[in-house]
């Protein structure tokens, strides 16, 4: 049972430029947290998606982020006009029900050149 | 919103020694979850232990043991017999026991092992 795949595990973008970012829970989860990590700092919620919907996106920045979580395909984490703020690690993760353990994704090290 | 707090932010122990992390937290709920995970260098996300509230007894996995304090809202981890493998970033992680929420993580300790 493979773990949650993030890919990819780098991405670099000019600003201005959009970013997406995919992440495949592992198999039978069909519950996934996107959140980001700057340095030096802990891991901030951005949103909590089930299939096909978007259960918390409290901590998703009004403009140019966007999240889905579709019937079939990988979750993706999509940031439009991407500015230098932007770079950090974002982590994926899935947990199978509510309130179980979240089993991480290795991240994708965004850089906003 | 709930709030985690990881007063250290780095800590340093003597190989086969042991260490305590602290976390306190803050909330207003009586149903809820705390967590241990480990961030190493390759920056994988891994849970070490998890405590349920409603649960009295300590969780324990092999050399990893909590101390859960409900009342002082206090949920520190306890690591015996340091490994060189145990240097990480370690984070405290609180969810609520309601539907619907999200994992509130504290910004982690940096633990050092000194072979």
């Amino acid at each position: 049972n493979a773990g949650v795949m993030q890919n990819p595990r780098h991405l670099v973008r000019r600003r201005g430029q959009e970013a997406r970012l995919r992440c495949s829970p592992m198999k039978g989860h069909s519950h996934v947290y996107w959140y980001r990590q700057l340095p030096e700092e802990g891991l901030k919620f951005m949103v909590y998606l089930q299939k096909e919907n978007i259960i918390d996106e409290s901590g998703m920045p009004k403009e140019r982020f966007s999240a889905e979580f579709p019937k079939e395909g990988p979750s993706i984490l999509r940031i439009q006009q991407v500015v230098r703020g932007d770079s950090a690690a974002y982590f994926c993760a899935s947990s199978p029900r509510e309130n179980e353990k979240l089993f991480f994704g290795s991240g994708t090290q965004l850089s906003v050149l | 919103a709930q709030t985690v707090t990881q007063s250290q932010p780095e800590m340093s122990v003597q190989e086969a020694e042991t260490v305590t992390l602290s976390c306190t937290y803050d909330t207003s709920e009586s149903d809820y979850y705390l967590f241990w995970y480990k961030q190493p260098p390759s920056r994988q996300m891994i849970l070490v232990i998890r405590q349920e509230a409603y649960k009295q007894q300590n969780a324990t996995e092999n050399r990893f043991s909590v101390n859960f304090q409900k009342a002082a809202k206090s949920f520190s981890l306890k690591i015996s017999d340091s490994q060189l493998g145990d240097a990480a970033m370690y984070f405290c992680a609180y969810r609520s026991g309601s539907p619907g929420n999200q994992f509130y993580f504290g910004t982690g300790t940096s633990l050092t092992v000194i072979p």
